[in-house]
């Protein structure tokens, strides 16, 4: 079974549009991570946040907010004001406590943004 | 913070060729070491990942391996090549205190 699914191939969206990058997973641990990647077109991975199980706090970062919501198992990403920078892959992955650190990726959200 | 260097950055290979692609950390100790391929328009697929030295985990049966001679280097590797191993090959490092994983730039492998 997938344990993270990102259920958004692909998202246009015009410059300085709000958009939602959906993620959600499933772990049966108590104690899990959860992250977000961007990868660019040179094709490096970007590592944007880290949330723990235990800290269901928002956060946000200039024009990123993340939204940890445990009851739904969701983890979804928002980015504000969109720019043409921001096209990218998104990743969302999900890392169980006790097993070396592997990671589960989701299939990755496409957003292209349109200037 | 940690620093992933990988070499080649792309490589052109005939099929039935060897394969050998390096990577190598910065900025940590005794860091988990992880290979990733990503096929074109598709997600990351873990292929190895080494906890220690000498000490490797597959994820993948594959005509490809994997060997960490050093704390600091993960080599994968392959005897001879199949069309099937194109692909963007990522190398990932995680610091034994740090969840997060740091990727280096890649290597994007055409077989032909």
């Amino acid at each position: 079974a997938q344990k993270v699914t990102q259920a958004q191939t692909e998202i246009s969206v015009v410059e300085k549009e709000d958009v939602t990058l959906d993620c959600v997973y499933e772990t049966r641990d108590t104690t899990y991570y959860l992250f977000w990647y961007k990868q660019p077109p040179s094709g490096e991975l970007v590592f944007l946040i880290r949330r723990n199980s235990f800290d269901e706090q928002n956060e946000i970062s200039g024009r990123y907010s993340w939204n940890f919501q445990k009851s739904t198992s969701s983890f979804n990403f928002t980015i504000t004001a969109s720019q043409v920078v921001d096209s990218a892959v998104y990743f969302c992955a999900l890392s169980e406590l006790g097993t070396g650190n592997q990671f589960y990726f989701g299939t990755g959200t496409s957003l292209t943004v349109i200037p | 913070s940690q620093t992933i260097h990988q070499w080649p950055a792309t490589l052109v290979q005939p099929v039935g060729s060897p394969l050998s692609l390096e990577c190598t950390v910065e900025g940590t100790s005794n860091p988990n070491l992880y290979w990733y391929r990503q096929a074109a328009g598709r997600g990351l697929q873990l292929l190895f990942y080494s906890v220690g030295i000498g000490q490797i985990s597959s994820e993948v049966p594959q005509n490809l391996s994997a060997s960490r001679p050093q704390d600091r280097q993960f080599i994968l590797s392959s005897k001879k090549l199949l069309l099937s191993d194109s692909g963007f090959y990522l190398c990932a490092s995680s610091g034994q205190l740090s969840y997060e994983q740091y990727f280096g730039p890649g290597t994007r492998l055409t077989v032909t």
